[in-house]
């Protein structure tokens, strides 16, 4: 069972355009929800994280927007470059044995010069 | 400071063969963690640890084992490797749980 559900799988956007990726969870335990980029060949890099007591978090053209009541967060990407494409995931994590990190199945960015 | 490491990056097996892969971190981190990563599915947690010589389950452990003998290093390995452990796999890393996790750039494992 899929923990945490991200959506769209892929995403074709202009370059200047609004790069949006979301994200949805189950178990209301979750207490820190980070964003990672991966580009090929390399791991995935921290992006930027948000923990459940801030509705919005905003570090340069990067913004996570995070609704408690509809167990949803997502990944705003302004001004999107045609440097940001790589695949990007959402994860969340609860305060516990391990604090695994339960990630989504990831989006594919594409922007088009 | 090289952060964390993995070895090594490429590796073909037969069915059937064993083999270790290493992931080394310079952080002075507490946590480490073994994913595998696979086309439509993520990250999926294999193995984790939450300090030296302790380890523990993951989602998917089946088929694996690890060891963390030092603080530094964090050992995966596969007694009998079968072709549905086909993966890329990354080790990662965190100062304590619920934390930023560092990651390596991969072992990208075949299984023929």
């Amino acid at each position: 069972q899929q923990q945490v559900k991200q959506s769209p799988q892929s995403l074709i956007v202009q370059k200047g355009g609004i790069s949006i990726i979301n994200c949805a969870y189950e178990n209301t335990a979750f207490d820190y929800f980070p964003w990672y980029q991966q580009f090929p060949g390399k791991g995935p890099a921290l992006l930027i994280a948000i923990r459940p007591d801030v509705s919005e978090k905003k570090e340069g053209r990067f913004t996570i927007s995070f609704n408690k009541s509809a167990k949803q967060f997502s990944l705003h990407i302004m001004d999107s470059q045609p440097g940001d494409s790589a695949t990007y995931f959402c994860a969340a994590s609860m305060q516990g044995t391990g604090n695994q990190f339960y990630f989504g199945t990831g989006t594919s960015l594409t922007v088009i010069p | 400071n090289a952060g964390v490491t993995q070895t090594p990056k490429f590796r073909v097996l037969k069915t059937g063969q064993s083999m270790t892969l290493l992931c080394a971190q310079d952080m002075n981190h507490e946590y480490m963690y073994w994913y595998r990563q696979d086309p439509g599915m993520g990250l999926r947690l294999i193995h984790y640890s939450v300090g030296e010589g302790t380890t523990a389950k993951g989602e998917v452990p089946d088929g694996y084992n690890v060891s963390r003998l030092k603080k530094q290093n964090f050992l995966l390995g596969l007694e009998s490797a079968a072709p549905s452990q086909t993966s890329v796999y990354f080790c990662a890393s965190s100062l304590w749980g619920n934390q930023p996790q560092h990651f390596g750039d991969g072992t990208r494992l075949s299984i023929l």
